[in-house]
């Protein structure tokens, strides 16, 4: 069945250091990738999306990459900042005759040190 | 706007209990989801709607119904609930526009 694996599951960085997150799908008409930040006991919230017809999105500090060919993308979040501490998933969509569904990462917990 | 607002929040229930799950959103949109997460497992779907009147299986079904009578809402029933059903429930809807899901506040339901 369709599947999207995250990795890694745990990420621990220093404050103003890098984190990188990745996602493969195994769906290749998948066509839109968004990625959600989620606090304890509270509700994913997006933070950023692609579409199949973009390799890279930037949002700040935030930026996320597609690689088609291979099925995988990737979310890259600079200058680390304790706020940034949370769960975040990435997601893989598509349309089938007209319907919707998006099917889920694990989720990654990141923690940024001080 | 209030966005996709869910309740109640929490509730316990002893095993063979029925509740429903109430989801509603002010956007319009055509598109609601029912997921469950669970530690470790992310988010599940359990069933979604396409639109007024119509429902549909998601991943997970087993356990569940659902009904979308109205556009705004989309409820979720458990009617003999199980200990495997203590999770945190989501419900989305999705924007038409752009594609993107907003998630409710979520409800924690634990079941003995």
């Amino acid at each position: 069945g369709e599947n999207v694996e995250q990795h890694p599951s745990t990420l621990s960085v220093q404050e103003g250091d890098s984190a990188v997150i990745k996602c493969t799908y195994s769906d290749s008409a998948s066509n839109y990738f968004p990625w959600y930040k989620q606090e304890l006991g509270k509700r994913p919230q997006l933070i950023i999306d692609i579409r199949s017809n973009v390799g890279e999105k930037k949002d700040q500090r935030i930026a996320v990459t597609l690689n088609k060919t291979a099925k995988h993308f990737s979310l890259h979040i600079t200058e680390t900042q304790p706020e940034d501490s949370a769960v975040y998933f990435c997601a893989a969509s598509k349309s089938t005759s007209g319907t919707y569904k998006y099917i889920f990462g694990t989720g990654t917990r990141l923690k940024v040190l001080a | 706007n209030a966005g996709v607002t869910q309740t109640p929040k929490f509730r316990v229930l002893k095993t063979g209990q029925s509740m429903t799950l109430l989801c509603a959103q002010d956007m319009n949109h055509e598109y609601m989801y029912w997921y469950r997460q669970d530690p470790g497992m992310g988010l599940r779907l359990i069933h979604y709607s396409v639109g007024e009147g119509t429902t549909a299986k998601g991943e997970v079904p087993d356990g569940y119904n659902v009904s979308r009578l109205k556009k705004q809402n989309f409820l979720l029933g458990l009617e003999s609930a199980a200990p495997s059903q203590t999770s945190v429930y989501f419900c989305a809807s999705r924007d038409p526009g752009l594609g993107r899901q907003f998630f409710g506040p979520g409800t924690r339901l634990t079941v003995l």
